[in-house]
């Protein structure tokens, strides 16, 4: 069974300082991974995903199979990036069924 | 905002009653799903559906039911079978059951008394 685990709950760094939300997932395939944020009274919305390979809001994140691992990072924070961050991951059948992460709730202070 | 629409925004019901949430697309998807999502759990799917007239269990069905008779239409009762109902409910649509990007409604907040 697949599964997706974010270790830290709660995570807090000052504007300016890099940021890392964790994520480690187990899957016996080949997976796709996928971060998506829900700021304060919006909805959830995707963020990135691990095929595009992509920036967006200055976060990036790296599949490493070997650590199994799809970390989200940026290098400097800013107050907006305050949200909740779910990752999750997507099995390869028809379905294409998405299994998330508990969430981390990221805060950044001024 | 648009696309989808969850309604009503805050549901209460009386212990022992079934309440039907409401989700609609106007983005002409295939696929619709329900999840529940409670505090330090994340997104848990309930139920989905890949095509008209058709849906299949995810991994906390018990206690729900669904129908889809419709193509932008994926109503949610919540029995009384239900053990713990209160949460938050987000329904979410995509394009096909294969594209992976999940567009997510605004949510339903259940709350039994």
């Amino acid at each position: 069974a697949q599964r997706v685990t974010q270790p830290e709950k709660l995570l807090s760094v000052f504007k300016g300082a890099p940021v890392e939300l964790k994520c480690n997932y187990s899957y016996s395939g080949s997976p796709e991974l996928f971060w998506y944020v829900q700021y304060s009274r919006q909805r959830l919305q995707l963020l990135l995903r691990h095929i595009s390979r992509e920036s967006i809001k200055g976060f990036t994140a790296d599949l490493n199979k070997g650590e199994t691992s799809f970390h989200l990072k940026k290098p400097f924070a800013q107050e907006e990036d305050s949200a909740m961050y779910y990752c999750a991951l997507s099995d390869t059948g028809s379905a294409r069924q998405l299994t998330f992460g508990s969430g981390t709730q990221l805060t950044v202070l001024p | 905002d648009g696309g989808i629409t969850q309604s009503p925004k805050y549901l209460f019901r009386k212990e022992g009653q079934n309440v039907t949430l409401s989700c609609e697309q106007n983005l002409n998807h295939d696929a619709m799903y329900w999840y529940r999502q409670d505090p330090g759990q994340g997104l848990r799917l309930i139920y989905y559906s890949q095509i008209v007239n058709d849906f299949q269990k995810g991994d906390i069905a018990e206690g729900y039911s669904v129908s889809r008779e419709k193509k932008e239409s994926f109503p949610l009762t919540v029995t009384s079978a239900q053990k713990n109902p209160t949460a938050f409910y987000l329904c979410a649509s995509k394009v096909t059951p294969a594209n992976n990007e999940q567009f997510f409604g605004p949510g339903t907040r259940l709350t039994v008394l």
